[in-house]
């Protein structure tokens, strides 16, 4: 299934370097979604943009910061992360304004912090 | 009162067992609700929204009771498919916030 990619899949990164995971939708959806998915723990909404501007931003630290550059590309953008910081990160998208708001998944990043 | 709340499980069921989730949620302003499931290290997939009438697909049913506030999924003629966690979400009065249940683990056994 291609509708939401997700690259890398895989990410091992020092707490000094600095990355970015991508999104895609192929889905023609006009919201975007970042959460957080740690161990024993419910998903976490990180951010979201909805026709392109960011609505929501739950506490989420500085170290993490989205980029959203059209409807279809959604980044992630991470810098002097923590130990703590390592989970599964998903992106997610769905039609607002008149759509069914039901969410698609991509495959995630699993990330870890060393 | 945790914002959506699952009974974690484990659930361990027989083939061809009916098995029912229930799912708690504390916004009264909610709008929108929706049974996912995640198998092992997979992204979650969206099974049905649940609509205020009830919805059926397949072997698989879903009902919302507002003035309790819960929602449930019951899974009937259960198969070894089947078996994976759980997730409830519910809008919390904003469709562009969505949160999630911590799941309820399902397996299924021959």
């Amino acid at each position: 299934e291609t509708g939401v990619t997700q690259t890398p899949r895989h990410l091992v990164m020092g707490m000094t370097n600095k990355k970015s995971l991508k999104c895609e939708q192929h889905l023609g959806h006009n919201a975007m979604y970042w959460y957080k998915q740690s161990a024993k723990k419910p998903l976490e909404l990180m951010f979201v943009y909805s026709l392109e501007e960011r609505v929501e931003n739950n506490s989420v630290p500085s170290r993490f910061s989205p980029e959203c550059p059209n409807s279809s590309h959604l980044f992630l953008h991470l810098h002097t992360l923590q130990p703590e910081d390592s989970a599964l990160y998903l992106c997610a998208s769905s039609q607002v304004e008149g759509g069914t708001y039901e969410q698609y998944f991509g495959p995630g990043t699993r990330l870890t912090v060393t | 009162r945790k914002e959506v709340e699952q009974d974690p499980g484990p659930f361990n069921v027989p083939e061809g067992a009916t098995v029912a989730f229930n799912c708690t949620y504390s916004n009264s302003a909610s709008q929108s609700f929706f049974w996912y499931r995640q198998d092992c290290r997979k992204e979650p997939k969206l099974l049905m929204s649940v609509y205020s009438s009830g919805n059926e697909d397949g072997r698989f049913t879903a009902q919302l009771n507002r003035a309790s506030q819960y929602i449930s999924l019951l899974i009937r003629d259960s198969k070894l498919s089947d078996s994976a966690t759980y997730l409830c979400v519910v809008n919390m009065g904003n469709n562009n916030d969505m949160r999630f249940g911590a799941g309820t683990r399902l397996t299924v056994k021959p």
